[in-house]
C-alpha cells in the first residue's frame, strides 16, 4: 500500500528553538495535513493544506503543500513545553481514506 | 461537545471474547472512519462509511472484523474472538465527504487490551 515517509522520527531540542519536519510519498496526493497526538489521545488537526505551493500558518506552526505535491513539511517556531507529541502527516490521494505517516517523536527541554 | 465521541475509551477483554465500539461523529458528517494503532506506528485505515454504505475495507480487517453505519449516524466496529493481536488504539473519524475540501477530525480512541 501507499507509503508516506516521515522524518525525522525523533527530535530533542531545547525550548525557543525552531522545529522542521517533513513528509514525502511515492504518489502525488490532493491534500495533506498534519495532526498532534498527545499519549493515550486522539489525533487533533493541526493544519490542512489542499494546493501544491500553499503554505498555511496556524499561531507558532506553518505548513507546506510541496510543489511536486508528494511531499509536505511541518515548521513550528519558538517552541514551548507543551508542543511535546507525535507529530504525524496524512494525505488523500483520490479523496477517499487518508494515508499517515510514522510519526516524529517532539521532545522539548525546558 | 460537539466532537467526534468514541465509547468505550478503555476495554480490556480475554481472548475469545467479542468486543463491540461505538462511534458517534461530528452530525453533519457523511463520513466516517475506523483506524488501528498500535505503538509507535501511524494509524492504520480499517474501514470507511459514506452515509450508511461501506465504501473500502483494508485487507488488514479479517473476517473476524466487522463494522456497521446502520443509519448513515453513528457506527459500531466488532471484533469477534479476539486475539491478544488485536491489542490496540481503535481510532474513529468523521469528515465531510465532496468539494475537495476534506479535513478529517479524531475522536479520542478505544483502548482495547487483550489478555
Amino acid at each position: 500500500g501507499q507509503q508516506l515517509n516521515q522524518s525525522p522520527q525523533s527530535m530533542f531540542i531545547q525550548e525557543g528553538e525552531d522545529v522542521s519536519m517533513n513528509c514525502t510519498s511515492s504518489s502525488i496526493f490532493n491534500t495533506w495535513l498534519w495532526y498532534k497526538q498527545d499519549p493515550g489521545e486522539g489525533p487533533v488537526l493541526l493544519i490542512a493544506l489542499y494546493k501544491a505551493g500553499e503554505l498555511t500558518s496556524n499561531g507558532r506552526l506553518t505548513a507546506q503543500f510541496g510543489i511536486t505535491r508528494k511531499d509536505s513539511f511541518l515548521n513550528i517556531s519558538a517552541s514551548i513545553p507543551s508542543d511535546v507529541g507525535i507529530y504525524f502527516c496524512a494525505g488523500h490521494i483520490n479523496f477517499n481514506k487518508f494515508y499517515f505517516g510514522s510519526g516524529t517523536k517532539l521532545n522539548v527541554k525546558p | 461537545d460537539t466532537g467526534v465521541s468514541q465509547d468505550p475509551r478503555h476495554k480490556i477483554t480475554k481472548r475469545g471474547q467479542n468486543v463491540t465500539f461505538r462511534c458517534d461523529p461530528i452530525s453533519e458528517h457523511n463520513r466516517l472512519y475506523w483506524y488501528r494503532q498500535t505503538l509507535g506506528q501511524g494509524p492504520e485505515f480499517l474501514t470507511y462509511f459514506q452515509n450508511e454504505a461501506q465504501l473500502e475495507k483494508s485487507r488488514l480487517l479479517s473476517d473476524r472484523f466487522s463494522a456497521e453505519r446502520p443509519k448513515g449516524s453513528f457506527s459500531t466496529l466488532e471484533i469477534q474472538r479476539t486475539e491478544q493481536g488485536d491489542s490496540a488504539m481503535y481510532l474513529c473519524a468523521s469528515s465531510v465527504a465532496g468539494g475537495g475540501y476534506t479535513e478529517a477530525f479524531f475522536g479520542q480512541g478505544t483502548r482495547l487490551t487483550v489478555v
